[in-house]
Order: structure tokens, then C-alpha cells, then sequence
């Protein structure tokens, strides 16, 4: 199984300042035959399903902030909320697609500092 | 758009089964597949299933292996999952989650709102 290792668990950061997660994986998750790393991130608000934030590591979906932005390629990423914003606070994932079982990092929780 | 409804959660002793719904909308249903992911109370995600839109592939993680049981009816726009010898730690709300297209398999992009299975004496 493909392990995701999210950090920090938790994050505080001033409102308007920058946030940034990471989240490695135990073995790429980059399909050589397209140039794809497959891997998403999803925000978690309390009592909400997850909400698609990134997907391919870098693409922003449809009405997702432009704060919010997705890097990295082959086991290390990153999520990055350029100004933090009092709605951004929620729960983080990452997610890998590349194979089952299909698995998630385990979360990093951002505040308000 | 997409809308996914799951149904079917409660509180159940353990050793017991339970079957999920989910009633889906706004795709063509049977050219999609489809997954099952939970979330204990407090704790992170964890996907549990998958099954193609012909229902003819499936696949399930280790923890559900054996005891629960993936199934669609695509007649009726429906995804299904039987679950037996329900255990304490099988608890959580389970989500209902489809990808965004036809050919995107194991993108989890559209998710409901869930329903919550408590296993309890």
C-alpha cells in the first residue's frame, strides 16, 4: 500500500500570512506514460464531506480560490494557501489516486494564530 | 449536478449487518464508478471500496475485506453496500463518492453529505 505522511498535524498562522502543508508519499505516484502525479487535496470543514481543492498535484478546481495552489512531483507535495483567510480554517487531506487501495495522508488542521 | 444521498445508516449491536444506499443524480450513472470512503468520529478518511460502472470490478480495502459487500443497480442510479459482522471500530459516517468523469476512475470528486453507522451494544 501506498503510505501518505502529511505534516505538520497542525498549523497556526496569522490571518493573510502564508500556509504550507506537506504530504510525501512512500513511492511515486508520478505515471511516467502521461507525466501525471496523482494526488489531490481536499479541505474538511466541520460537520462537511471533504470539498475538492487540487487534483494532478497542481490543478485547481473549478471555483477554488487562487490562494490556494498545489506543488511537487513524484512522493513529496505540497499545498500552500498564499493568505490565509478566516474561512480557510478546516482540515487538509491528501489524497493519492495512483493505485488501490487509494489512500489518504492523515490530515493537518489549520487555525488562526 | 451531481448529487449523491446516502441512506441507510444506524445504530446497530455488533455482529450485525446494515446496508447502504446511495441515490444519485445528475450523471449518466452506469458509465461511472463508483466508491465508498469513511470517517470515524474524529479521525481522518479512509476509502473502502470501489466498483466500476459496468460492476464488473471491484475492490475493497483490507479492513472491509470479507465482511462488506459493493454492489450498484444502475437501473435505478444506485450504489449499495452490504455490511456484515459489524465491529465496534466499524463506526463512522460512510460517504458515497464518485469522480468527475467517465474515464477518471479512482478520482474521489463528488462526495455526499454521508450517513453515520454507530456499532454499539
Amino acid at each position: 500500500d501506498i503510505v501518505m505522511t502529511q505534516s505538520p498535524d497542525s498549523l497556526a498562522v496569522s490571518l493573510g500570512e502564508r500556509a504550507t502543508i506537506n504530504c510525501k508519499s512512500s513511492q511515486s505516484i508520478l505515471y511516467n506514460s502521461n507525466n501525471k502525479n496523482y494526488l489531490t487535496w481536499y479541505q474538511q470543514k466541520p460537520g462537511q464531506p471533504p470539498k475538492l481543492l487540487i487534483y494532478w498535484a497542481s490543478t485547481r478546481e473549478s471555483g477554488v480560490p487562487d490562494r490556494f495552489s498545489g506543488s511537487g512531483s513524484g512522493t513529496e507535495f505540497t499545498l500552500t494557501i498564499s493568505s490565509l483567510q478566516a474561512e480557510d480554517v478546516a482540515v487538509y487531506y491528501c489524497q493519492q489516486y495512483y493505485t488501490t487501495p487509494l489512500t489518504f495522508g492523515g490530515g493537518t488542521k489549520v487555525e488562526i494564530k | 449536478e451531481v448529487q449523491l444521498v446516502e441512506s441507510g445508516g444506524d445504530l446497530i449491536e455488533p455482529g450485525g449487518s446494515l446496508r447502504l444506499s446511495c441515490a444519485t443524480s445528475g450523471f449518466t450513472f452506469s458509465t461511472f464508478s463508483m466508491n465508498w470512503v469513511r470517517q470515524a468520529p474524529g479521525k481522518g478518511l479512509e476509502w473502502l471500496s470501489y466498483i466500476s460502472g459496468s460492476g464488473n470490478t471491484i475492490y475493497y480495502a483490507d479492513s472491509v475485506k470479507g465482511r462488506f459487500t459493493i454492489s450498484r443497480d444502475n437501473a435505478k442510479s444506485s450504489l449499495y453496500f452490504q455490511m456484515s459482522f459489524l465491529r465496534p471500530e466499524d463506526t463512522a459516517v460512510y460517504y458515497c463518492v464518485s469522480p468527475p468523469s467517465s474515464g477518471a476512475n479512482f478520482r474521489l470528486d463528488y462526495w455526499g453529505q454521508g450517513t453515520l453507522v454507530t456499532v454499539s451494544p
